[in-house]
């Protein structure tokens, strides 16, 4: 079956721009993550949907980052007035997301990287 | 706050050579484990998982990791590296369905 899929796979903008990124789950995982790997760094949370709502933003850098989840599957992550700082590559995760261990394993997808000139 | 430690930054091995890496964890109580796996130009891909019962955990491609609890480590072992296994290894803590915390990660390079 078809994996977690990211659109674009590059975005390269101008510093003050606004950038939307797109995440598409595995079908009938509940669960969705983003995450951003900057160079020579692990992948760091960003946020987390069950369903339709944001269960953990906490990992939201500032209030110009927001993410979407409105029918409860694609998800779109907007970074409004970029800043070359935000220059990362951004992750993509999904899981099962109900009761039972076993459903907690997130699976990645390929990532957008995004330039800020 | 919690935190994932990767003692390795870069590891270089010949092959066949015996390969472990370090991961200790600082979360309490109750945790999942993982380690990743970032092939040159792929996506994270699942190497393994320890969720509960026995501490030693067999992944694919001849991976294992062992959970010592009072150390709070998950190293990540092979006996015998191959070419193919250079790449990128990341661990990955977390609680429940809650976001993964990843370690800075460790480059592997396996020279033929």
């Amino acid at each position: 079956g078809a994996g977690v899929s990211q659109t674009p796979s590059n975005k390269v903008t101008e510093k003050g721009k606004y950038v939307e990124l797109r995440c598409d789950p595995i079908s009938g995982h509940t669960a969705l993550y983003w995450y951003r790997q900057s160079l020579g760094q692990g992948p760091e949370f960003l946020i987390y949907f069950q369903g339709t709502g944001a269960a953990d933003d906490s990992g939201l850098p500032n209030d110009r980052f927001f993410a979407v989840r409105p029918e409860g599957s694609v998800s779109t992550l907007k970074i409004q007035r970029t800043e070359r700082g935000d220059s990362a590559v951004y992750l993509c995760a999904s899981s099962l997301g109900y009761s039972g261990r076993e459903s907690n394993e997130q699976f990645f997808g390929p990532g957008t990287r995004l330039t800020v000139l | 706050a919690q935190s994932v430690s990767q003692h390795n930054h870069h590891v270089i091995l010949s092959e066949a050579a015996s390969l472990e890496l370090g991961c200790n964890y600082s979360y309490g109580g109750t945790v999942n484990l993982f380690w990743y796996v970032q092939y040159p130009g792929q996506h994270l891909q699942l190497l393994l998982k320890y969720f509960s019962g026995d501490p030693l955990v067999k992944g694919i491609k001849g991976f294992e990791a062992e959970f010592i609890k009072s150390k709070f480590s998950f190293n990540l072992r092979k006996p015998s590296v191959q070419w193919s296994d250079t790449a990128e290894y990341f661990c990955a803590v977390n609680r429940g369905y809650n976001k993964l915390i990843f370690g800075a990660g460790t480059r592997l390079a396996v020279h033929p």
